[in-house]
């Protein structure tokens, strides 16, 4: 069964890091590109961040270009995104994703809070 | 790249049908065939619905359907079940290597 579970969110103030992990489980970790996907309270969904498997190709939203990097390690089936240079507007649940081809993303982790605050 | 732009919310009884629309422009969802929709019960983790327009993912019931039309793309979900309510998020590829959602519908079944 393929299992996504984030961690590493909680509350930081704001110009303050965060490191998230998604460990991933039930599949082949090193075969599938993965992103990170955001919610803000009462929005949307944000795409974030893509990798490829090998880490060799990255891409981000323009909102999150120098401050945050996507980055894993197939060793340990997980996936990061480190966040740097933390405001308010990126107070929101954060979600691991498996991408696919097709420009979906078929399994989803629960999520975890990330709150930017003083 | 701008959100695409969704109902906030819809809604209809047991065994009616209903349609969310996702509307965004030809550099996303009109000049893409990559769209994307998403079930998501509040606190849980979002559920892949439809790709690549209309396909269905296994397990997922022939109730749910996508299409799209130009710059909108539709959601239709056909014999509302009471499980069906949720939020339901669109997605497109937006080019160059980006994705774009919508601002998500809630399904409320009456």
């Amino acid at each position: 069964e393929v299992e996504l579970v984030e961690s590493g969110g909680g509350l930081v103030q704001p110009g303050g890091s965060l490191r998230l992990s998604c460990a991933a489980s039930g599949f082949a970790f090193s075969t599938l590109w993965m992103s990170w996907v955001r919610q803000a309270p009462g929005k949307g969904l944000e795409w974030l961040a893509n990798i490829k498997q090998d880490g060799s190709e990255k891409y981000y939203v323009d909102s999150v270009k120098g401050r945050f990097t996507i980055f894993r390690d197939n060793a340990k089936n997980s996936l990061y995104l480190e966040m740097n240079s933390l405001r308010a507007e990126d107070t929101a649940v954060y979600y691991c994703a498996r991408y696919r081809p097709w420009q979906a993303f078929d399994y989803w982790g629960q999520g975890t809070l990330v709150t930017v605050s003083s | 790249q701008s959100a695409l732009t969704q109902p906030p919310s819809a809604s209809g009884s047991p065994g009616q049908s209903v349609t969310i629309s996702c509307t965004g422009t030809s550099s996303d969802v009109g000049g893409y065939n990559y769209i994307s929709w998403y079930q998501h019960h509040p606190g849980k983790a979002p559920k892949l619905m439809i790709y690549e327009v209309s396909k269905r993912p296994s397990g997922v019931p022939d109730r749910f359907s996508g299409s799209k039309s130009g710059n909108t793309a539709s959601l239709t979900v056909s014999g509302l079940q009471a499980e069906d309510e949720a939020d339901y998020h669109c997605s497109s590829y937006g080019g160059n290597n980006n994705l774009v959602f919508g601002g998500g519908t809630k399904l409320t079944v009456l």
